[in-house]
C-alpha cells in the first residue's frame, strides 16, 4: 500500500463516546500532521510530530489526544466530543517537517458527533 | 503574520480551455513555499504543485503551472487545457522557511466548475 492512508473512511459517534482516527503514510517520511476542515472555514493545523515529538499544538480543546507512536503512524483520539466538532479530520505527513516541504495527505476521516 | 487570500469563491470554465486560479499571500519571511492542492468532493487532498520563494523559474507540471509574482506576491495556478476532472476545490496555502516553523497555512480555496 502507497502513500497515507487513513481509517476510518465515515465515522459517527455520540458525545459521551471515546473513538480513535488512525493514520499511516508508507513514504518514509518524519513529520506526520493532523488537520480539521470544517464547512465554510479554512484547512485548521491541529498538531504535528516530526521524528515523533510534537513540535505543534494549535490550542486544541484536550478532548482531541494525539498520539504518535512511530514515525509512520499517528492517532487521534477523540473522547466527549461536541457536536461542533464535526468535520473533515485529515492526516498528512512530509519528508523532515522543515519550511519547504512538501505535504501529503490521506484521504480523511469525516466525523459526525451526534 | 501569514495570510492566504484566494478571492474567487467559485470560477467556471469551458472543457479544453485554461483556467487561472488566483492566489495572494502575505509574509515576512525571506524563505517559504507555495503550494497548490486539489480537494475533490472525495475529499482528498492531492498535492499538485511547489513554488519556493527562491525559485527564479515559475513552476510546472504536466497541465498545472504556478505565476509566481513575488513584487506582488502572488502565486497564481493556471490549469492548461481543462478536463472534466478538473472539477474540485483547489487550495492555496503557505509555509514559512525560517520562523513559521511547521505551519503551513491555507487560503479558503476556489471551486471549480469545469463544463462539457
Amino acid at each position: 500500500e502507497t502513500g497515507v492512508t487513513q481509517t476510518p473512511r465515515h465515522l459517527v459517534m455520540g458525545m459521551t463516546n471515546k473513538k480513535s482516527l488512525k493514520c499511516e503514510q508508507h513514504l518514509g517520511h518524519n513529520a506526520m500532521y493532523w488537520y480539521k476542515q470544517s464547512a465554510k472555514k479554512p484547512l485548521e493545523l491541529m498538531f504535528v510530530y516530526n521524528f515523533k515529538e510534537q513540535t505543534e499544538n494549535n490550542s486544541v480543546p484536550s478532548r482531541f489526544s494525539p498520539e504518535c507512536p512511530n514515525s509512520s503512524h499517528l492517532f487521534l483520539h477523540l473522547h466527549t466530543l461536541q457536536p461542533e466538532d464535526s468535520a473533515l479530520y485529515l492526516c498528512a505527513s512530509s519528508p523532515e517537517g522543515s519550511g519547504t516541504d512538501t505535504q501529503y495527505f490521506g484521504p480523511g476521516t469525516r466525523l459526525t458527533v451526534l | 503574520a501569514q495570510k492566504i487570500t484566494q478571492t474567487q469563491p467559485g470560477m467556471f470554465v469551458q472543457e479544453k480551455e485554461a483556467v487561472t486560479l488566483d492566489c495572494t499571500y502575505d509574509t515576512s519571511d525571506q524563505s517559504y513555499g507555495l503550494f497548490w492542492y486539489k480537494q475533490p468532493s472525495s475529499g482528498e487532498m492531492i498535492f499538485l504543485i511547489y513554488q519556493g520563494s527562491y525559485d527564479e523559474q515559475n513552476a510546472t507540471e504536466g497541465r498545472y503551472s504556478l505565476n509566481f509574482q513575488k513584487a506582488r506576491k502572488s502565486a497564481n495556478l493556471v490549469i492548461s487545457a481543462s478536463q472534466l476532472g478538473d472539477s474540485a476545490m483547489y487550495f492555496c496555502a503557505m509555509r514559512e522557511g525560517g520562523t513559521g516553523g511547521f505551519k503551513t497555512i491555507f487560503g479558503a480555496g476556489t471551486r471549480l466548475f469545469v463544463k462539457a
